[in-house]
């Protein structure tokens, strides 16, 4: 029950700007989107959350569309690390809901 | 200030034995979560536990999973009987409340043989 729509895989260029869209034309008011992504083999890693508003961290940029139906994860400089599988989750901000994790975008950072 | 502990990173089983699979939360989190990820799959919600209470187990199997937050020590995720299905990541994440987002840890890896 992911609710999200993501592209299955995309590669970026390292060192440029990876963009990352996700679909979730269904997301209610309370619901916040999430990323994780999970670096092969790893245990997911959060990389950032937001409601309405675009959010920055030293990680990378959530852009949420003013309809909040799709929003888009920057990573400003892609390395060769940031190569993962990329999970944009949408999930009510009240207590008692889990993450639920789609199939997710692969990112392959080439050299 | 570690961060989320499992334990074993790899256990090997034989079909029919048991498995435990311990989790040590972040320090200050109350609420434990399980997820399995079976080879080339997502991740599956299991179960979500918080001090001694279960709160949703809607992703456990209904027979040989259980699980357990108790009032000391780790959360266990334990496996009776198991089966070569069973092989799979088993990934542990903690939260200080439902509300936030959770930590994760490195995962324990069971192969059944």
């Amino acid at each position: 029950d992911a609710k999200t729509t993501q592209p299955t895989s995309m590669d970026c260029a390292e060192g440029r700007a990876a963009n990352l869209p996700c679909n979730h034309s269904t997301i209610s008011g309370n619901e916040y989107v999430y990323w994780y992504r999970q670096i092969h083999s790893q245990g997911p890693q959060y990389i950032i959350h937001g409601l309405k508003n675009n959010e920055t961290n030293e990680m990378a940029s959530l852009i949420i569309t003013e309809d909040r139906k799709s929003s888009t994860l920057i990573l400003p400089h892609a390395t060769l690390r940031d190569t993962a599988v990329y999970y944009c989750i949408v999930r009510p901000g009240y207590t008692g809901n889990q993450f639920y994790f789609g199939t997710g975008t692969s990112l392959t950072v080439i050299p | 200030n570690a961060g989320v502990m499992q334990n074993p990173r790899h256990l090997v089983r034989r079909r029919g034995q048991e498995a435990r699979l311990r989790c040590s939360p972040m320090k200050g989190h109350s609420h434990v979560y399980w997820y399995r990820q079976l080879p080339e799959e997502g991740l599956k919600f299991m179960v979500y536990l918080q001090k001694e209470n279960i709160i949703d187990e809607s992703g456990m199997p209904k027979e040989r999973f259980s699980a357990e937050f108790p009032k000391e020590g780790p959360s266990i995720l334990r496996i009776q009987q198991v089966v070569r299905g069973d092989s799979a990541a088993y990934f542990c994440a903690s939260s200080p409340d439902a509300s936030y987002g959770y930590t994760f840890g490195s995962g324990t890896r069971l192969t059944v043989v």
